[in-house]
């Protein structure tokens, strides 16, 4: 079985430091990584994902993260937070040769950054 | 622009009644689009698989006959809650697989069900 390890319900950092957001995970074979953002009593926003190549990988509003095969981890990072940056961030796996009913969601981190 | 939109955004319903959940795809056609659930500080777990032309495929421990899924077109699949209840007072949200990848999903906007 598959899963998603978010380690911290909750991180804060102040405007203008780096932030990480931090995923592992647990699949068979070669994993797909996403990271998805939710505002308040709203949807998931897609920011980027991890299907082949490179390992790094930049996303929307400035985020980027790195695979780590050996540590299978995803970290989300940005070099500068913003405070509209604040909100809850999934990290996400299924293995390539699943089909997409397959992703697992992990429990999730809310994110504040501090003006 | 948004690819996937909810109708409603939010809903409040007395306990016994039914409550349908429209899910739209604006920018492509959807053989398949997908539902979850997600409780308040909680993760989103998959409820069912929706199927255009086809029954849709329930996960582990969804009741069908409660949560009805109807794909009526290649755009459009609801969700009907029946006969709600309290506990299923919840954000419910449904994705649509990107078009011919399947890599991500688009999300539309969820809708907040509170039974009273």
């Amino acid at each position: 079985a598959q899963s998603v390890a978010q380690p911290e319900d909750q991180v804060n950092v102040a405007e203008g430091n780096p932030l990480t957001v931090k995923c592992t995970y647990s699949v068979s074979g070669n994993p797909y990584l996403f990271w998805y953002v939710q505002y308040p009593n709203r949807g998931l926003q897609f920011l980027l994902k991890y299907i082949t190549g490179d390992n790094l990988v930049k996303g929307s509003y400035g985020f980027e993260a790195e695979f780590n095969k050996s540590q299978t981890s995803f970290h989300l990072k940005k070099p500068s937070a913003l405070v509209s940056d604040s909100a809850l961030y999934f990290c996400a796996v299924r293995a390539a040769l699943s089909s997409a009913r397959q992703l697992t969601f992990g429990s999730g981190t809310q994110l504040t950054v501090l003006p | 622009g948004a690819v996937v939109s909810q109708h409603p955004s939010w809903v409040i319903c007395k306990s016994g009644t039914s409550v349908k959940i429209e899910c739209r795809s604006l920018d492509f056609q959807a053989t398949t689009m997908f539902w979850y659930r997600q409780f308040p500080k909680q993760s989103l777990m998959l409820m069912a698989t929706s199927n255009e032309g086809s029954k849709a495929t329930y996960e582990q421990g969804v009741e069908k006959d409660k949560f009805l899924i109807n794909h009526a077109s290649l755009t459009l699949s609801t969700l009907t809650v029946t006969s709600a209840h309290p506990e299923d007072s919840s954000f419910y949200i449904c994705s649509v697989p990107r078009q011919g990848q399947a890599y991500e999903q688009y999300f539309g906007p969820g809708t907040r069900l509170t039974v009273t």
